[in-house]
């Protein structure tokens, strides 16, 4: 199975804050990579798709980037909306494998 | 708006059967799109665990393979989802998504099922 490893697991940071979470693929995925967020008790919600295409609907302040192993997804600005847990998912390989999360907290 | 909605037993004894379907409205199931399982244990991160297509072809993840089975109800628009041989392990929050070029672009609300005597 593909590994997917997400840095930092948490990370703290100031409404208007840009941030950054990386996911690292133990193998190459070309650009097959989604993000969603997930609120508690809700359902993960996708973000960006194909590493950097934006779901409609999305704010532009999400954005994505990589290809092959190291992916980074960017927030320019945060909102308090924002707080939430981030997973990345590969999706070239079967079995489709997520990263462990990475939770972005308020400071 | 396609909407997906995952329904079944919340409690299931050990060594029994998991069972759930998801209903789905606003879409059909036999359009150009596949259909999939993901589960999150409490707490913890996701794990997709299979996907079907309305032709009934499936895909499912080695590590459960032996005990899954996904099928396909076209006639209610629905599909399922069927674990055997559970244990406390299996305990998680199940969701049913569509699958949009192998991303999962609309989810279920989820639903939790216990493992437990």
């Amino acid at each position: 199975d593909i590994q997917m490893t997400q840095s930092p697991s948490t990370l703290s940071a100031f409404v208007g804050d840009r941030v950054t979470i990386t996911c690292r693929a133990s193998q190459s995925i070309s650009s097959w990579l989604a993000w969603y967020q997930q609120k508690p008790g809700k359902a993960p919600k996708l973000l960006i798709y194909k590493a950097s295409s934006l779901e409609s609907g999305v704010p532009s302040r999400f954005s994505g980037s990589g290809s092959g192993t190291e992916f980074t997804l960017t927030i320019s600005s945060l909102q308090p909306d924002d707080f939430a847990t981030y997973y990345c998912q590969q999706y070239n390989i079967y079995p489709y494998t997520f990263g462990q999360g990475t939770k972005l907290e308020i400071k | 708006q396609v909407q997906l909605q995952e329904s079944g037993p919340g409690l299931v004894k050990p060594s029994g059967t998991l069972s759930l379907t998801c209903a789905v409205s606003g879409g059909s199931i036999s359009s150009n799109n596949w259909w999939s399982w993901v589960r999150q244990p409490p707490g913890k991160g996701l794990e997709w665990i299979g996907e079907i297509y309305h032709s009934g072809t499936t895909n499912y993840n080695p590590s459960l393979k032996s005990r899954v089975t996904i099928s396909v109800d076209k006639s209610k628009n629905q599909f399922s989802l069927k674990l055997s041989s559970v244990t406390a392990a299996d305990t998680a929050i199940y969701y049913c998504a569509r699958v949009n070029s192998a991303y999962s672009d609309y989810w279920g609300q989820g639903i939790l099922v216990t493992v437990s005597s």
